[in-house]
C-alpha cells in the first residue's frame, strides 16, 4: 500500500501568518493516464473533510487563493498564507492514484 | 446542489448489526461510484471501499472484508453499509464519498457507538 507521510504533526501559526505542510509518497502519485491523484482536505472538528485541493494544485470551487498546492512524484505541499481563525483544523492528503486509496495521517492546524 | 445526507447516529452492542445509509441528491446518483471512509474516534481516515452505483458491484479495501457490506437502493439514490456482528473497535465515524475527479462531496458522517 502506498504510504503517505505527513510532516508536521501539528502546527502552531499566528493570525497572519503562513503555515507549510508537506506530504511525501512511498512511491510516485503519477497514474497512468499522466494525471496525479493526489488531494489536500481540511476537517474543522465535528465535520465532515471539506476539500480544498485536487490534483496537486487545483483549488476547489470557493476556496481562497490563500491555498495552494504544489509539487509532483513523490513530494507535495500545501502552503496556506494569511492564516484566519476558520483555518483551524486537521489537514489530510489523499492519493487516489493506487488502491487501496490512502490517507496521510494529518497536520493538526492550531492558531497562536 | 449536491447533497449527500446519511442516516443518524447507533448505539449497538458488540455483536449486533447495524446499517448506515447515504442518500445523494441534486445529481444521477448512477453516474458516480460512492466510496467509503472510517474515522476512529480521534484518529485519521480509512478507505474502506466502494461500490459501483450503475452496476451495484461493491469493491472492499483488505481490513473491510467479510463483515461489511456496501448495497444500493437505486430507485432512492441511496447507498448503504452494512456491518454484522459489531465489535468495540467499530466505534467510528463512517462517511461516504462521492467518486468523481474533484472526491469534494461527502456525507455529515454517522457515528455508531459499540459498547455493552
Amino acid at each position: 500500500d502506498v504510504v503517505l507521510t505527513q510532516t508536521p504533526v501539528s502546527l502552531l501559526i499566528s493570525l497572519g501568518g503562513q503555515a507549510s505542510i508537506s506530504c511525501r509518497s512511498s512511491q510516485s502519485l503519477v497514474h497512468s493516464n499522466g494525471n496525479t491523484y493526489l488531494h489536500w482536505y481540511l476537517q474543522k472538528p465535528g465535520q465532515s473533510p471539506q476539500l480544498l485541493i485536487y490534483q496537486v494544485s487545483n483549488r476547489f470551487s470557493g476556496i481562497p487563493d490563500r491555498f495552494s498546492g504544489s509539487g509532483s512524484g513523490t513530494d507535495f505541499t500545501l502552503k496556506i498564507s494569511r492564516v484566519e481563525p476558520e483555518d483551524l483544523g486537521v489537514y489530510y492528503c489523499l492519493q487516489r492514484t493506487h488502491n487501496p486509496l490512502t490517507f496521510g495521517s494529518g497536520t493538526k492546524l492550531e492558531i497562536k | 446542489q449536491i447533497q449527500l445526507v446519511q442516516s443518524g447516529p447507533e448505539l449497538k452492542k458488540p455483536g449486533e448489526s447495524v446499517k448506515i445509509s447515504c442518500k445523494a441528491s441534486g445529481y444521477t446518483f448512477t453516474d458516480y461510484a460512492m466510496h467509503w471512509v472510517k474515522q476512529a474516534p480521534g484518529k485519521g481516515l480509512k478507505w474502506m471501499g466502494w461500490i459501483n452505483t450503475y452496476t451495484g458491484k461493491p469493491t472492499y479495501a483488505d481490513d473491510f472484508k467479510g463483515r461489511f457490506v456496501f448495497s444500493l437502493e437505486a430507485s432512492a439514490s441511496t447507498a448503504n453499509l452494512q456491518i454484522s456482528n459489531l465489535k468495540n473497535e467499530d466505534t467510528a465515524t463512517y462517511f461516504c464519498a462521492r467518486e468523481d475527479s474533484s472526491w469534494a462531496y461527502w456525507g455529515q458522517g454517522t457515528l455508531v457507538t459499540v459498547s455493552s
